[in-house]
């Protein structure tokens, strides 16, 4: 149980361009999602935390109208780079909980961004 | 400011040898500290969560421990299939957010 999906596993793109990622629930309604990134050998860093139908909530440094996140079902959030440039390249993870207080996150695999 | 701080950043054990991992933390109000397990280019996977001081938790050959300051993480008679970057995190009520504060982890070699 507790199994949470993320699409693509990787992705290239060129400057200027929006690329969306899509983090799944597939076993338990998630009604909340965590977004991260995490550079080589560093730890992760939350970018942002979504309820279910409900405005996301971003961390202090995080440029909301780049970063455009939608928790539109209890099983989906979706995260778009807007207009990405090489300093976006990075490892994008999600998680999610099924709320309630001290929950715990379950990961997805993580996604892959290369910006040439 | 909530802290996690781990200890060493990274350890090489030979197979069969036992260590432990280090997880410090400060935190008003410690709702929760989770151990994950993070292979390179992959999502961290979920060990063990640990909720109040003296709270012990088990799998397979590692042991979870907690105290009012730190967590520790014991690796008996490890395997190479152990070796994985091991992080740990701490769960502090932020105005009804269930957001975590990573440490930087733990990465563990285990050499046959």
């Amino acid at each position: 149980g507790a199994v949470v999906s993320q699409h693509p596993s990787w992705v290239i793109c060129k400057s200027g361009t929006s690329v969306k990622i899509e983090c799944r629930s597939l076993d338990f309604q998630a009604t909340t999602m965590f977004w991260y990134r995490q550079f080589p050998k560093q730890s992760l860093m939350l970018m942002a935390t979504s309820n279910e139908g409900s405005k996301a909530t971003y961390e202090q440094g995080v440029e909301k109208d780049k970063f455009l996140i939608n928790h539109a079902s209890l099983t989906l959030s979706t995260l778009t780079v807007t207009s990405a440039h090489p300093e976006d390249s990075s490892f994008y993870i999600c998680s999610a909980t099924g709320g309630g207080g001290s929950e715990t996150q379950y990961f997805g695999p993580g996604t892959r961004l290369l910006v040439l | 400011e909530d802290q996690v701080t781990q200890s060493p950043e990274a350890l090489r054990l030979q197979e069969g040898e036992s260590s432990s991992l280090n997880c410090s933390y400060t935190v008003s109000g410690l709702r929760g500290l989770f151990w994950y397990r993070q292979d390179p280019g992959k999502g961290p996977e979920f060990l063990f969560t640990l909720y109040s001081a003296g709270e012990e938790k088990e799998k397979e050959r590692l042991k979870a421990t907690l105290t009012k300051k730190e967590s520790f993480l014991h690796i008996t008679a490890p395997k190479p299939e152990d070796s994985a970057t091991y992080l740990c995190a701490v769960q502090a009520p932020q105005g009804g957010s269930e957001k975590l504060v990573f440490g930087k982890g733990t990465k563990l070699t285990v050499n046959p």
